[in-house]
């Protein structure tokens, strides 16, 4: 494998349900960022990571929980979501969090919450 | 705060047209500035880069100039194929290094 990957790539949920996205970095990175893309909307940031530590959260509900057990993974744990939530899940990772760094994206997680 | 501001689309053209596509960007200090593309069903790809001022980036037959004197990062392409239909997404990336987006538009190249 190689650049970044996500799992699953559709996700079809409850709203009782209990689900967790999976992004894996082969770039050797040390950043790594969720994002949700809605129809209509410009890219939102979540959560940012850096060296597998939480070092951003814009304001996200806590029925969206990050985890970064290492420098190349992160976890996104969804619970008693709402519809409104349904949207395409993209995790991307940088070199470091300077600006001159790109971000690689993932291939997203098309989440719809029934 | 930052920002980025692109045209309105979609964009609508025929197979070999030139293709401009606006961006401007509101910004303290001196961001970096990014194209990404986006095909149906995919994840966002680089397109190109520019770090400074005067700077160009290109790929793929595709340009875009950092022109500091009028926060514009405008893209072009001279000559667009079918495979060039997709979204793109004008970016800056600040002091704090946070990515921030423009609201994308869609190109629609018809044979």
């Amino acid at each position: 494998e190689t650049g970044v990957t996500q799992t699953p790539r559709h996700l079809v949920m409850g709203m009782t349900n209990k689900k967790s996205l999976k992004c894996e970095q082969h770039l050797g990175h040390n950043a790594m960022y969720w994002y949700k893309q809605s129809a209509k909307k410009p890219l939102e940031l979540m959560f940012v990571y850096s060296l597998e530590e939480r070092v951003e959260n814009n304001s996200v509900p806590s029925r969206f929980s990050p985890e970064c057990p290492n420098s190349s993974h992160l976890f996104l744990h969804l619970h008693t979501l709402q519809p409104e939530d349904s949207a395409l899940y993209l995790c991307a990772s940088s070199q470091d969090r300077s600006r001159v760094y790109e971000q690689y994206f993932g291939p997203g997680t098309r989440l719809t919450v029934t | 705060g930052d920002s980025v501001t692109q045209m309105e689309g979609p964009v609508t053209l025929s197979e070999e047209a030139f293709l401009t596509i606006n961006c401007t960007y509101t910004a303290t200090g001196y961001p970096s500035l990014f194209w990404y593309v986006q095909y149906p069903g995919e994840g966002l790809q680089l397109l190109l880069k520019a770090t400074k001022a005067d700077d160009k980036g290109s790929n793929k037959g595709f340009e875009a100039t950092y022109r500091k004197e009028t926060t514009s990062f405008h893209l072009e392409k001279g000559s667009v194929q079918v495979s060039d239909s997709a979204v793109y997404f004008c970016a800056l990336s600040g002091d704090t290094g946070k990515l921030i987006f423009g609201q994308g538009t869609t190109l629609q190249v018809k044979p």
